[in-house]
């Protein structure tokens, strides 16, 4: 069975940092883009960054950029997200998702990031 | 930026069909997809490039795409098709953007 499934969330005073990290199984993560897509509780979805398949090309989000670093592991079939600095704004439940041609087609439950104020 | 509207909440007696929008600017030049959420789970993906349904995915559930509205459509609703539903489009190859959601209600 295909499944993502990240860690690494927890509580976190503003300023400080996490590494999230997204774990695949059931198939090899290096034949695609990757993503992490974030949710504020009781808000929408709302984009955060990606990354090629061979690590070469990242993408952010304004509301990340210069603070989030995404990286992966193709060896270790895993995704990561470096968070600095973060503020009460990041506050989010933060998913893990495949890109399969520009949809997401595989999700991870999600973990849980708290910033307070 | 580019922004996709949905609305808030859309109500559908149990066996009726719902139908929720997807408004943007031109977006039917574009390719939608959508994707169901319900309560404390991960979003799953119901329909993507406008009107292809994963494998998995009932039949009921159907998309269309033209000028500036996208719509999802769930023909003989469920009690099971409760959830918050999204659509996503790309406005360029890199400005990846999700529909506010919108929250459907089976009586």
């Amino acid at each position: 069975e295909e499944q993502l499934v990240e860690s690494g969330g927890g509580l976190v005073q503003p300023g400080g940092s996490l590494r999230l990290s997204c774990v695949a199984s059931g198939f090899s993560l290096n034949s695609y883009w990757m993503h992490w897509v974030r949710q504020t509780p009781g808000k929408g979805l709302v984009w955060v960054s990606r990354i090629k398949s061979d690590g070469t090309t990242t993408t952010y989000a304004d509301s990340v950029k210069g603070r989030f670093t995404i990286s992966r592991d193709n060896a270790k079939n895993t995704v990561y997200l470096q968070m600095n600095s973060l503020r009460a704004e990041d506050t989010a439940v933060y998913y893990c998702t495949r890109d399969n041609d520009w949809y997401f087609d595989l999700w991870g439950r999600g973990t849980l990031v708290t910033v307070p104020s | 930026s580019y922004e996709v509207t949905q609305p808030l909440s859309v109500s559908v007696a149990l066996g009726q069909t719902a139908t929720i929008s997807c408004g943007g600017n031109n977006i039917g030049s574009k390719n939608v997809h959508w994707y169901q959420q319900k309560p404390g789970q991960a979003p799953v993906l119901v329909i993507y490039r406008d009107n292809n349904r994963p494998s998995g995915i009932p039949e009921r559930f159907s998309g269309s795409n033209s000028g500036n509205t996208a719509t999802l459509t769930i023909s003989r609703a469920q009690a099971g098709d409760e959830a918050d539903y999204y659509c996503h489009v790309w406005d360029t190859t890199t400005a990846c953007v999700f529909g506010t959601g919108t929250k459907v209600t089976v009586l």
